[in-house]
């Protein structure tokens, strides 16, 4: 079946600028995960959704991030106002249980925020 | 709070040898479980293998295992017989199993494998 799918897969940006993100996890995942891979940071966490739960956005790094799910489905990830230290591979992953399954990631957005 | 140290940070192994890639892990969780994904130059994070805390027996996949060690709090990934699609970045993470938690991963800094001739 299809795996996770992120678009689009680069942004090119100008600071200050605000980003949209998508994504689309396995048809049927419940969970879907934000992380986001930077040169100095490595790979982190920023948000979790779990079906109708509130999310977890104890990893968004301030408050020009924000993210939704719509319909359980697709996810979209803002970043408002840009900063150059937002430049990363922001990825998705999806599992279809969330304390026991394997996530599965998609295959990335690179920001750049210029 | 949940820690994974990955102490190589460059690899290299000739083609059809084995390898082992070092990950130890700290945890206050009872309960918790174990991945190591596979990040080649096209960027996406590939699931190779998972081990479970309570699991008795080494988690295999085909020409990957894990060399669990608990007591030791490490969770070294073996691959045998590699080959040149081996070379990547490779990354060991863990979760919290415990139902309530965001169960997000914590990942390490990873190891770059390169496979030789």
């Amino acid at each position: 079946g299809a795996g996770v799918s992120q678009s689009p897969s680069n942004k090119v940006t100008e600071k200050g600028k605000d980003v949209e993100l998508r994504c689309d996890p396995i048809s049927g995942h419940t969970a879907l995960y934000w992380y986001r891979q930077s040169l100095g940071q490595g790979l982190e966490f920023l948000i979790y959704f779990q079906g109708n739960s509130a999310p977890d956005k104890s990893g968004l790094p301030s408050d020009r991030f924000s993210a939704e799910r719509t319909g359980g489905s697709v996810s979209t990830l803002t970043i408002q106002r840009t900063q150059q230290e937002d430049s990363a591979v922001y990825l998705c992953a999806s599992s279809s249980r969330p304390y026991t399954d394997t996530q599965y990631f998609g295959p990335g957005t690179r920001l750049t925020v210029l | 709070a949940q820690k994974i140290t990955q102490t190589q940070p460059g690899m290299f192994v000739q083609e059809k040898e084995a390898v082992t890639l070092d990950c130890t892990y700290d945890t206050s969780d009872p309960s918790y479980g174990l991945f190591w994904y596979k990040q080649p130059s096209s960027g996406e994070m590939i699931f190779l293998i998972y081990q479970g805390s309570y699991d008795q027996q080494n988690a295999t996949e085909g020409r990957y295992s894990l060399n669990f060690q608990k007591a030791r709090k490490s969770a070294n990934l073996v691959i045998s017989a590699s080959q040149l699609g081996d070379s990547a970045m490779y990354f060991c993470a863990m979760r919290d199993l415990r139902t309530g938690t965001a169960s997000k991963l914590t990942f390490g800094t990873g190891t770059r494998l390169q496979v030789t001739l």
